[in-house]
């Protein structure tokens, strides 16, 4: 299996900061990587695809890079609904895997 | 608009068996594979496994292999995840999903199973 890990696991901010999530696959997998948000009790939210995609609906403020095994996830100006914890997924190849978050907090 | 809703919560005692369905609208239900994934409390999600809706191939991690079974029934735009010889650990929230990561990412509202005897 594909492991995914992201770091930081936590980081706290400030409303109106640029906000940088890395997430490193074990193997290469192009640009088959998701990053989903998800706050509690609410199923994730998709936010990119294939690397730096931007699904509909999206605000601009966020954007991805990267392949092969180093990915990004860029917030350039935290809003407070952007409070949540941020997940990575490669669809490279099954079983599709999931990094094991990063806790977006409020300074 | 596409809309997923899944059946209710479930309580079940170990060993036990349950089945989650999943009611797709608002598109041609062949046209997108529907996935599952499982999320503990706490935890990362993890897929469990998917199924082609127009031919019903399947596919399932590993980790779940041979308690999971996913069927689908076309005629009624419903997929269906079984899982059986339940344990504490699947304890969790069951999500279906069309089209993981893709353009076409619609998620159900989510299915919390408890297992406790």
């Amino acid at each position: 299996d594909i492991q995914m890990t992201q770091s930081p696991s936590s980081v706290s901010a400030s409303v109106g900061d640029r906000v940088t999530i890395t997430c490193r696959a074990s193997q290469g997998i192009s640009t088959w990587l998701a990053w989903f948000q998800q706050k509690p009790g609410k199923a994730p939210k998709l936010l990119i695809y294939s690397a730096s995609s931007l699904q509909s609906g999206v605000p601009s403020r966020f954007s991805g890079s990267g392949s092969g095994t180093d990915f990004t996830l860029t917030i350039s100006s935290l809003q407070p609904e952007d409070f949540a914890t941020y997940y990575c997924q490669q669809a490279y190849s099954f079983p599709y895997t999931f990094g094991q978050g990063t806790k977006l907090e409020i300074k | 608009q596409v809309q997923l809703v899944q059946s209710g919560a479930e309580v079940k005692k170990p060993g036990a068996s349950v089945k989650v369905s999943c009611k797709a609208s608002g598109y041609i239900f062949t046209t997108y594979a529907i996935h599952w994934v499982f999320q503990a409390p706490g935890q990362r999600p993890e897929w469990m496994g998917w199924i082609r809706t127009g031919n019903g191939d399947t596919n399932y991690s590993q980790k779940f292999q041979g308690r999971v079974t996913i069927t689908r029934d076309t005629s009624a735009s419903t997929a269906y995840m079984e899982l059986r010889s339940l344990r504490s650990e699947d304890t969790a929230v069951y999500y279906c999903v069309t089209a993981l990561s893709t353009s076409s990412d619609y998620w159900g509202q989510g299915t919390p199973v408890t297992v406790s005897s």
